[in-house]
């Protein structure tokens, strides 16, 4: 089946940084969308992005579709204690309605 | 309600055992999702309803796994005769029927089931 793969699994920096984090895939996605989970909770939608080459904002989080429509890349600037979580890449898997999603970024932001 | 409700929020269960996991969707939400994380891991998909459609199975693990959707609301996951490596949390999401709305899911804060 289809995999995304995130990288780097873990990042630590210091509050006031910019981060920024990516997912790619073997096959072509035509939807990508970016989760974030804090503990003990589900994720939470952050950004959907629906176009090759589109680039989304929200807020202090920016991401863009990949041209190749086989990546993605998060960005968050001016990081904040409240950003730590794990950030999950997603997107359709093929014909199917269910969404595949990456191992994750797990964020630490130091104060 | 107001977001997808799951209960319980945590179960301790002996190996071998059966569970019921449940999960209450948004209202109006047609669609439904469960997927497993275990520890460190990504979401791993396991079944999806969509209306009165025939569920879509293929992400079960085994024929131990099994889930209902009554009414076209509340959801039941069941495990059966539950295993050490069943120990994950169990996370329920719903969405809105179309396209594009679908992918926005709403997940609930899951069930952490610890098979001991």
């Amino acid at each position: 089946g289809q995999q995304l793969n995130q990288s780097p699994q873990s990042m630590f920096i210091q509050e006031g940084e910019d981060v920024s984090m990516n997912c790619t895939s073997s096959s072509i996605f035509n939807t990508w969308l970016w989760y974030k989970q804090e503990p003990g909770e589900g994720p939470v939608l952050l950004i959907a992005l629906y176009k090759a080459g589109e680039l989304t904002s929200n807020g202090r989080l920016t991401a863009q579709f990949g041209i190749t429509r086989k990546d993605s890349f998060l960005n968050i600037s001016a990081s904040i204690p409240s950003d730590v979580g794990i950030y999950f890449c997603a997107g359709p898997s093929g014909s199917a309605r269910q969404l595949t999603f990456g191992s994750g970024t797990q964020l630490t932001v130091l104060p | 309600g107001a977001g997808v409700s799951q209960s319980p929020s945590n179960k301790v269960t002996e190996k071998g055992k059966d569970v019921e996991l449940r999960c209450d969707p948004i209202s109006g939400h047609t669609a439904l999702y469960w997927y497993r994380q275990s520890l460190g891991q990504g979401l791993e998909f396991l079944i999806y309803f969509q209306g009165n459609s025939a569920p879509d199975k293929s992400g079960l693990p085994s024929d131990r796994f099994s889930a209902e959707r009554t009414g076209g609301s509340v959801s039941t996951l069941t495990i059966q005769r539950t295993q050490q490596e069943d120990s994950a949390v169990y996370l329920c999401a719903s969405s809105l029927g179309n396209r594009r709305a679908n992918y926005g899911y709403t997940f609930g804060s899951g069930t952490r089931l610890t098979v001991v």
